[in-house]
């Protein structure tokens, strides 16, 4: 089993549609969680940090939920612009140091 | 504003031979990760150093050496290329700090074996 799983899409949707993409995670030890955007042919960027709380940036709201171990990102208003790959990250202790472990992505694609 | 650089965007190189991947970071942190990117496979990590001189092996270190004598500078070396090391290498670079540290990464090198 991949320690982050992500379902890689595409997620085709029109203009101003709200979508949300989930990630789910094995280690329940991480410590930290992230999402990143990566658009085609370029490195990944941080989008986001996952707060336990849940937390809110314009347009993006990502939730944690430990207890089952998931996190998921929400989209409202989507743009053209927001066409790219989101990347689900963990951070835990692995062999005594921290690691960054990613999901392979999920896909998506805005249309008109 | 903050930087990592790969020394190559596009590498080309034969089978067996040796192949170095550089990295620079500017921002004076003290970790540094090389992950390589596959379709359908994410971003699997390589090797990673937490500081000078140190490294650690990731899940995939197999095939790769790394080498970081230098705080900025943190090189991937391919001993014997081979064709299923053709993919994108991406390096990056954050703080110690355990919590909501955002790691930045290079542009990528995409390598090709032939």
């Amino acid at each position: 089993r991949k320690e982050v799983e992500q379902d890689p899409g595409p997620f085709n949707v029109p203009e101003g549609a709200t979508v949300a993409f989930n990630c789910t995670y094995s280690n329940s030890a991480s410590q930290s969680f992230f999402w990143y955007r990566q658009d085609c042919r370029k490195e990944p960027k941080l989008l986001m940090s996952v707060y336990s709380s849940g937390n809110e940036d314009g347009r993006f709201t990502a939730q944690l939920n430990r207890a089952s171990q998931y996190i998921s990102l929400l989209i409202r208003d989507s743009k053209l612009s927001d066409s790219a790959t989101y990347l689900c990250v963990v951070r835990g202790l692995s062999g005594g140091y921290n690691k960054l472990i990613f999901g392979a992505g999920t896909r998506l694609a805005v249309h008109p | 504003d903050v930087k990592v650089t790969q020394s190559s965007r596009y590498l080309v190189k034969r089978t067996g031979e040796k192949v170095f991947l550089e990295c620079v970071q500017d921002m004076d942190h003290e970790n540094m990760f090389w992950y390589r990117q596959d379709p359908g496979l994410g971003l699997r990590l390589i090797y990673f150093s937490y500081d000078v001189k140190m490294k650690e092996k990731g899940d995939i270190p197999e095939g790769y050496s790394v080498s970081r004598e230098k705080k900025e500078r943190f090189s991937l070396i391919l001993e014997s290329a081979s064709t299923n090391q053709t993919s994108m290498y991406l390096c990056a670079s954050s703080l110690r700090t355990t919590y909501n540290t955002e790691a930045f990464f290079g542009q990528g090198t995409r390598l090709t074996v032939v």
